[in-house]
């Protein structure tokens, strides 16, 4: 499996509180994504990056935003944390026509 | 506009076949995913498709018709171990986003 670190794994914080999720990978992967997977939901898309310091909105990117300032780092920022925020986050990485690894998930809880 | 559809949950007898579908409508078609997620864990990949037909993998095969928009999951010779969410993904564009269904809840029973 591909090299992809979430820090941290577990978090609670308080509503209005800025949080910062970082995804960390070792295999020069191009393409990093960022997904919140709930209940009935599935993995919705946040935001996702094809290169360094190139980002796009996926599905549900309000009150979110991202950042990648070199290849093996993507960090998701809640600027203002509410507790629909509270989810169980998913990064992901792919090289390109190949499968996306993933990350083991942060279980953020927005209090 | 996008869109991934599959049946969201789904029971099985052990030692059987079962067959999971997805559809999809999206902006862009670079190739289908499957991904297996058992409860409480990150998703594992288990198949890839870019052309039309079947690829075949062990007990798992998966099929895609780019025409119809349609891909199935084939799972033989069930398990107790198979119970778990199916997740069908489509990857698409210059930009390569990739968007995931909601999930298909396999149940097995022995």
């Amino acid at each position: 499996d591909a090299g992809i670190t979430q820090s941290p794994r577990h978090k609670v914080t308080e509503t209005g509180t800025p949080v910062t999720l970082r995804c960390h990978q070792t295999e020069n992967h191009r393409y990093m994504y960022w997904y919140r997977q709930d209940p009935g939901h599935g993995l919705r898309l946040i935001h996702y990056s094809y290169g360094v310091k190139d980002t796009d909105k996926g599905e549900v990117s309000d009150g979110y935003s991202v950042s990648r300032s070199k290849t093996e780092d993507f960090l998701l920022t809640l600027e203002s944390a509410t507790s629909s925020q509270t989810s169980v986050y998913f990064c992901a990485t792919q090289t390109g026509e190949t499968e996306a690894f993933f990350g083991q998930g942060t279980r953020l809880t927005v209090v | 506009g996008q869109n991934i559809d599959q049946p969201t949950e789904m029971t099985a007898t052990e030692g059987a076949i079962v067959q999971i579908n997805c559809t999809y409508q999206t902006s862009g078609f670079n190739g289908l995913f499957w991904y297996q997620q058992h409860a409480g864990e990150a998703p594992t990949f288990l198949s890839y498709n870019v052309l039309d037909g079947l690829e075949e993998k062990g007990r798992f095969s998966s099929f895609l018709s780019r025409s119809k928009g349609y891909s199935y999951l084939l799972l033989k010779e069930l398990q107790m171990k198979d119970s778990a969410s199916y997740l069908c993904a489509v990857g698409g564009g210059a930009t390569n986003k990739l968007i995931f269904g909601t999930g298909t809840l396999l149940a097995v029973q022995p």
